[in-house]
């Protein structure tokens, strides 16, 4: 089990410009979430997706979208950067049905905007 | 207003001390409580998950504690070792029947040969 994998571990954008980054969840899991991490802070949460679905959304504007495909794999999409959108983007996978207690995080992206 | 607060924001020990983190939360309707290990750079690693009733849990040298009438939680690391540097991070999630995931800002422990 590769446990929760992302991809690109890390990229580099500048202003204005749109990116796409990739959560593929543990094994068995069918909940993905998603956080931001700027440096030196907790995450914070941006949104959940199940059953193809947004589910839950934190506070964060519609630049940021989100998509879940049938094999419960995700992708974050930000567009029009901003120099504030360079953080750590984390994706978290559980299972719905064992009431989402624990959540699996994968090992990141790194973004930064130029 | 929920939240999630982490004492101290950083803390430096000697390599074999005990350390004890603390996390307080004003969090309703509280669903459990999570610690998580963050190495710099990483995805964060669980350590300990405690609902309502456990009022403490052990993962080899980390044990948690939970106190649900006061909202208070510690992580308690023992015979600390260089590879526990890293960030450790409380995380609350509320029994709303939906996802309600409240994260504080973590502790950066730091150990020192």
């Amino acid at each position: 089990d590769a446990g929760v994998t992302q991809s690109p571990t890390h990229l580099i954008k500048t202003r204005g410009q749109q990116v796409t980054l990739r959560c593929s969840p543990k094994s068995g899991h069918d909940t993905v979430s998603w956080y931001q991490q700027a440096l030196g802070q907790g995450p914070q949460f941006i949104f959940q997706y199940y059953e193809e679905e947004e589910r839950q959304r934190g506070n964060f504007p519609d630049r940021f979208s989100g998509h879940q495909f049938p094999n419960y794999s995700s992708e974050l999409n930000v567009n029009a950067l901003l120099l504030g959108d360079s953080a750590l983007y984390l994706c978290a996978s559980s299972f719905r049905g064992g009431g989402g207690i624990e959540q699996f995080f994968g090992p990141g992206t790194r973004l930064t905007v130029l | 207003k929920n939240q999630v607060e982490q004492s101290p924001q950083s803390l430096i020990i000697l390599e074999g001390k005990n350390c004890t983190l603390q996390c307080n939360y004003t969090v309703s309707p509280f669903s459990n409580l999570r610690w998580y290990k963050q190495d710099t750079g990483r995805g964060p690693v669980s350590l300990t998950i405690m609902t309502f009733s456990e009022n403490t849990k052990s993962n080899g040298r980390y044990t948690a504690t939970l106190d649900a009438d006061t909202k208070q939680s510690s992580l308690h690391i023992t015979a600390s070792q260089l590879s526990d540097s890293a960030s450790y991070i409380c995380v609350v999630s509320l029994n709303t029947g939906g996802f309600k995931t409240i994260f504080g800002a973590g502790t950066r422990l730091f150990v020192k040969a």
